[in-house]
């Protein structure tokens, strides 16, 4: 069973729109989540932690559900250069990625 | 800004031949770590480096890896004897603490092609 587990996507949306991405995780011992953006050939790139409470940085809001194991993240008011993979990843001895979600943003 | 440095941004090897990347991490990181990603597929741990040994590694990380820090600054993954299967992207990391509880930072991926 996959760690971590995304929705591929690709989702395609135009500007200005609010789209969400979902994750599930399969170790209910992992201590702490967060979401990574790898741009294409890239290294991946911190985009925010995400916690219980549910935090918000800007545009982006990220929930976690410890009784469903899911992790969540919200782009409101999406931007071109928001176009990238959205990877979810979970913490155990190491950091465990999904595969990534592909978000293509047009105008 | 301090940054993860990895040198070579690319490198094509014969299958059989020994291949050596390097590694610069952020100079007051303590944590260090490989992880590499398939074209098209996720980013996978192999190794996570701390007090000069290693502190983890995954089922990927067998005999044909090893993991070096040789000097106060580098940071080096040798693959013994590369496989067909080793063509991927190779991401050096590091992190002031340990990465479950913190930021890590990557370096741009050192590409390895192996014909």
């Amino acid at each position: 069973r996959k760690e971590v587990e995304q929705d591929p996507g690709p989702f395609n949306v135009p500007e200005g729109a609010t789209v969400a991405f979902n994750c599930t995780y399969s170790n209910s011992a992992s201590q702490s989540f967060f979401w990574y953006r790898q741009d294409c050939r890239k290294e991946p790139k911190l985009l925010m932690s995400v916690y219980s409470s549910g935090n918000e940085d800007g545009r982006f809001t990220a929930q976690l559900n410890r009784a469903s194991q899911y992790i969540s993240l919200l782009i409101r008011d999406s931007k071109l250069s928001d176009s990238a993979t959205y990877l979810c990843v979970s913490s155990g001895y190491a950091l465990n990625f999904g595969k990534g979600t592909s978000l293509l943003v047009t105008p | 800004e301090p940054e993860v440095t990895q040198t070579p941004s690319h490198q094509v090897t014969q299958m059989g031949q020994e291949v050596i990347l390097r590694c610069v991490p952020i100079s007051n990181h303590l944590y260090f770590y490989w992880y590499r990603q398939i074209l098209g597929q996720k980013v996978e741990f192999l190794v996570s480096f701390y007090n000069n040994e290693i502190s983890e590694k995954s089922e990927i990380f067998d005999d044909q890896f090893s993991v070096e820090r040789p000097d106060g600054s580098n940071f080096t993954l040798k693959i013994r004897s590369t496989k067909l299967e080793d063509s991927a992207m190779y991401f050096c990391a590091s992190s002031p603490i340990l990465g479950d509880t913190g930021e890590l930072f990557f370096g741009e991926g050192s590409r390895l092609t192996v014909l």
